[in-house]
């Protein structure tokens, strides 16, 4: 089966950073993304990888090793509003997204 | 701006009463997607149309259809709601199905609660 695996839950302090990860199992591979979703919200794209490395954009970056079945989102000078659900999604090799459950990253001041 | 629009943002209501949720895009996308969410779950994809291609996920209950009557709308009816289908339903947008890479938009989404 296919199968996307993210800490459930991350604290992390005003200013910090944190790295959330991801894990996945699925039938082909055609990019990885990250979302972010706030409380009630839709998500809202954040960053793509398809290939091996680190893709920056600001104060957050992605990172994937295909060989592993592994990304990691890194969010640097953290801010309240950072607050949210970070959600992993692997399109597979029927151009399907298969999505994590997400990881609820609490920041406190 | 362009984006994806669902309305209402929120929807009551009765167990069994027939509802439909309705979702419209300016992006021009060719596939449309419908998903249902449940709190502190993965969105879980129940439809999606290229063009006027339908297909529906294996898993989708016979009580879930949709209708895209155009590129701009498309409709998720829900013929007789139960407790267990009260969830978020997020409509999203993609300019290609096939290609690695593309983006889905999502609508701000609809919270249904059934009484």
């Amino acid at each position: 089966g296919q199968n996307i695996d993210q800490p459930t839950e991350m604290t992390a302090t005003e200013g910090a950073i944190v790295q959330i990860n991801c894990t996945y199992q699925t039938s082909g591979f055609n990019g990885l993304f990250w979302y972010q979703q706030h409380a009630g919200e839709a998500p809202t794209f954040l960053s793509y990888n398809v290939l091996d490395g680190l893709e920056e954009k600001g104060r957050f970056s992605s990172f994937l090793s295909r060989s592993k079945g592994y990304s990691y989102l890194l969010l640097k000078e953290l801010q309240m509003k950072d607050s949210a659900s970070y959600l992993c999604a692997v399109m597979d090799s029927n151009y399907q997204l298969i999505w994590g459950a997400g990881t609820k990253l609490i920041i406190k001041p | 701006d362009a984006m994806v629009i669902q309305n209402p943002r929120y929807q009551v209501t009765q167990f069994g009463k027939p509802v439909t949720l309705s979702c419209s895009q300016t992006l021009n996308h060719n596939v449309m997607y419908w998903y249902q969410q449940k709190s502190s779950q993965a969105p879980k994809l129940l439809f999606h149309y290229y063009d006027k291609d339908f297909n529906n996920e294996a898993d989708t209950p016979d009580n879930f259809q949709s209708r895209r009557p155009n590129t701009s709308f498309c409709f998720l009816d829900i013929r007789s709601p139960g407790l267990g289908d009260a969830a978020m339903y997020l409509c999203a947008t993609s300019r290609q199905r096939g290609g690695g890479g593309e983006t889905q938009y999502f609508g701000p989404g609809t919270r249904l609660l059934v009484l």
